[in-house]
């Protein structure tokens, strides 16, 4: 039972790539989560799934999309990516159709944009 | 939407109990206060949740005042492996998620 997991764990871009950050998790949960977290702030919700075929957007959601590939999937993209994009990223998923619910953590991929 | 306001760092001793306090002061009636812990390298992890009063499981007791506009992390007898990053966030069920800017524990032998 892995949990969540996230691919990559690190990443380089350049401004003006693209790329598609990966989530899974084994846990046969419903609600799945992106964050980003900066140095001195708390995590700031970008997009979330509630369940499987729905996606909506966070408090921070410009230059990303997602897509619920599955129950068990949820990937986060940079079509264009922005220094300003620069953070580390967590993948959360949690049992029932709400925040409240425990959320768990994947172990984060950190970006850098140059 | 609620704004959450933690102390940015806090200190203690082995074997102390350790009082964390979260100030939320335009927290809506739907909202849940939910605490987190964060070792370095790793994604949060859950402590505990409460609505109001009194919460207690094994591992924290969670203190929220009748107005609830603040909440209190309460870590008994702590030791050198509670040494991380503490996270209060103020949450309902649509998705309004407030995360504060943590609180960066240190316990000291």
């Amino acid at each position: 039972n892995a949990g969540v997991t996230q691919t990559p764990k690190f990443q380089v871009l350049k401004t003006g790539q693209s790329m598609t950050l990966q989530c899974a998790q084994d846990m046969n949960h419903n609600s799945m989560y992106w964050y980003r977290q900066d140095p001195g702030m708390g995590l700031r919700l970008i997009y979330y799934s509630a369940s499987e075929g729905t996606t909506d957007k966070g408090e921070v959601p410009n230059g990303y999309n997602v897509s619920r590939l599955n129950k068990r999937e949820f990937s986060l993209r940079l079509e264009s990516a922005a220094p300003s994009q620069t953070s580390v990223y967590f993948c959360a998923s949690s049992v029932l159709a709400g925040p409240t619910d425990t959320q768990y953590f994947g172990p984060g991929t950190r970006l850098t944009v140059l | 939407l609620a704004k959450t306001t933690q102390p940015i760092s806090m200190d203690s001793y082995e074997g102390q109990e350790v009082n964390i306090t979260c100030s939320h002061n335009n927290i809506a009636t739907n909202d849940y206060i939910t605490w987190y812990q964060q070792f370095p390298s790793q994604g949060p992890r859950f402590i505990i949740q409460g609505y109001k009063t009194k919460v207690t499981n094994e591992v924290a007791s969670l203190f929220i005042p009748a107005d609830r506009k603040s909440s209190t992390l309460s870590l008994p007898r702590v030791s050198l492996s509670d040494t991380a990053v503490y996270y209060c966030l103020v949450g309902d069920s649509n998705y309004q998620l407030i995360w504060g800017a943590g609180t960066k524990l240190i316990i000291k032998p």
